[in-house]
């Protein structure tokens, strides 16, 4: 079985500032790991994802994330902040190639850019 | 290429009705998701089909909701009777066989009053 525990459910920055949104997960086999953006009244949309290929991955729009096995943890960052940015962030695990594509999503993460 | 399809966008019923909300996938994935997302809170997968079987339905309150994919193409979601907790967004995605991205449309909220 697999979950996704995001921290802080609210993060605020400052336009220009450092963005880190936290992510750990648990799964029973190798996980595949992804981070989705939503803007409201919008469906979901793919920053990156991991897939047991190198384990520092660049999205869209200059997010990053690092696998980290040994903390099974899964960070999104970007290193300037844009107003743009503001949005509702979800990390989500799938079983990788045993656990077929079901994802099982975070509790989600409010992003506010202050100007 | 057209993106995954949902109709409507918006609906409120009242307690007890019934009501269907329709998907389109994107040309050429066989494999369909059905998510609910309840406000301030991650998508909870309800069902998976492949084709037109169905891969997963563990999540899915057979009681009242109920889903389709004939010609394993378009699938409708159904509830009824619909509860007052049924209130959240309904998240059509669509994938690839065996690929890891799923495309996700873009909801259709249900309000039920």
């Amino acid at each position: 079985a697999q979950s996704v525990t995001q921290l802080g459910s609210h993060v605020s920055v400052s336009e220009g500032a450092l963005v880190l949104l936290r992510c750990n997960y648990s799964s029973s086999v190798p996980p595949y790991l992804f981070w989705y953006v939503q803007y409201p009244n919008q469906g979901l949309q793919l920053l990156l994802k991991y897939t047991s290929a190198a384990t520092l991955v660049k999205g869209i729009n200059g997010f990053e994330a690092e696998f980290k096995k040994s903390e099974t943890s899964f960070h999104l960052t970007k290193p300037s902040a844009h107003m743009s940015d503001a949005a509702e962030y979800f990390c989500a695990v799938s079983g990788g190639i045993q656990g077929a594509q079901k994802l099982v999503f975070g509790q989600g993460t409010r992003l506010t850019i202050n100007p | 290429e057209a993106g995954v399809a949902q109709s409507p966008r918006y609906k409120i019923i009242e307690k007890r009705q019934s009501v269907a909300f329709w998907c389109n996938p994107i040309s050429g994935h066989a494999t369909l998701y059905w998510y609910q997302q309840i406000l301030g809170q991650g998508p909870k997968l309800l069902i998976q089909f492949q084709n037109n079987g169905v891969v997963d339905d563990s999540q899915l309150p057979k009681d009242r909701f109920s889903a389709e994919r004939l010609k394993g193409v378009d699938s409708t979601l159904k509830i009824q009777p619909a509860k007052l907790e049924d209130s959240a967004v309904y998240l059509c995605a669509s994938s690839f066989t065996g690929d890891t991205e799923a495309f996700f449309g873009q909801g259709t909220r249900l309000t039920v009053v």
